[in-house]
């Protein structure tokens, strides 16, 4: 069974900063995607970025980038210039797809705060 | 484009009672429709997967016959909690895998949520 750690239950960053959150995950499968999803305080999950395990390049999108080690079966988020609404709850999710069907599986989450 | 609709947003309702919470797939056809169930301050939890037309798949632990789902259409998929109790009080989620998805499209598409509060 996959599972998702995200070992930093709360982190805090100043405004302008980067801050870096953590996550490790565990499958036995070789193909899978791996995310970051953001959630405010509205609660709507959206997603911040994603990564294919078979793409040694990380993924970037604008300030948000990730640290993928396959190897070390690791996946961490940086934030780079933090703003205030980046102040959310974060989930790393991995994603397997088996015989056509497909399960998403989240970490506990890291609750981002951003101090101004 | 790629929205998911869920009402109602806030439910509440008395013990006993049942309480019916649709996810819409507002501008696209999902073939697959997954309920999710997020306790205060807790992650998100798969509860089951649909797929339009056939039974739906229950994660480990969750009871089928409390947690009704039905999926009658590429764009309709309900849950139902039957006979409601306070333990029932969460927060759920559905998300809408596209049908036909490209290699750039999201893998889910997620609702806003509906909060169920169970007196």
């Amino acid at each position: 069974a996959q599972t998702v750690t995200q070992s930093q239950p709360e982190m805090s960053v100043q405004e302008a900063e980067t801050v870096t959150l953590s996550c490790t995950y565990d499958t036995s499968e070789s193909d899978y995607y791996l995310f970051w999803y953001k959630q405010p305080p509205s609660r709507q999950m959206i997603l911040v970025i994603r990564q294919e395990a078979y793409k040694q390049q990380n993924a970037t999108e604008n300030r948000f980038s990730v640290n993928f080690q396959k190897a070390a079966k690791s996946f961490s988020l940086k934030i780079s210039d933090s703003q205030l609404g980046d102040a959310a709850m974060y989930f790393c999710a991995s994603l397997e797809v088996q015989g056509g069907s497909e399960k998403l599986v989240f970490g506990k989450g890291t609750k981002l705060t951003v101090n101004p | 484009g790629a929205v998911v609709s869920q009402h109602p947003s806030w439910v509440i309702c008395k013990s006993g009672t049942s309480v019916k919470i649709e996810c819409r797939s507002l501008d696209f056809q999902a073939t697959t429709m997954f309920w999710y169930r997020q306790f205060p301050k807790q992650s998100l939890m798969l509860m089951a997967t649909s797929n339009e037309g056939s039974k739906a798949t229950y994660e480990q632990g969750v009871e089928k016959d409390k947690f009704l789902i039905n999926h009658a259409s590429l764009t309709l998929s309900t849950l139902t909690v039957t006979s409601a109790h306070p333990e029932d009080s969460s927060f759920y989620i559905c998300s809408a895998s596209l049908l036909r998805r490209r290699w750039d499209q999201e893998t889910q598409y997620f609702g806003p949520g509906t909060r169920l509060l169970v007196l």
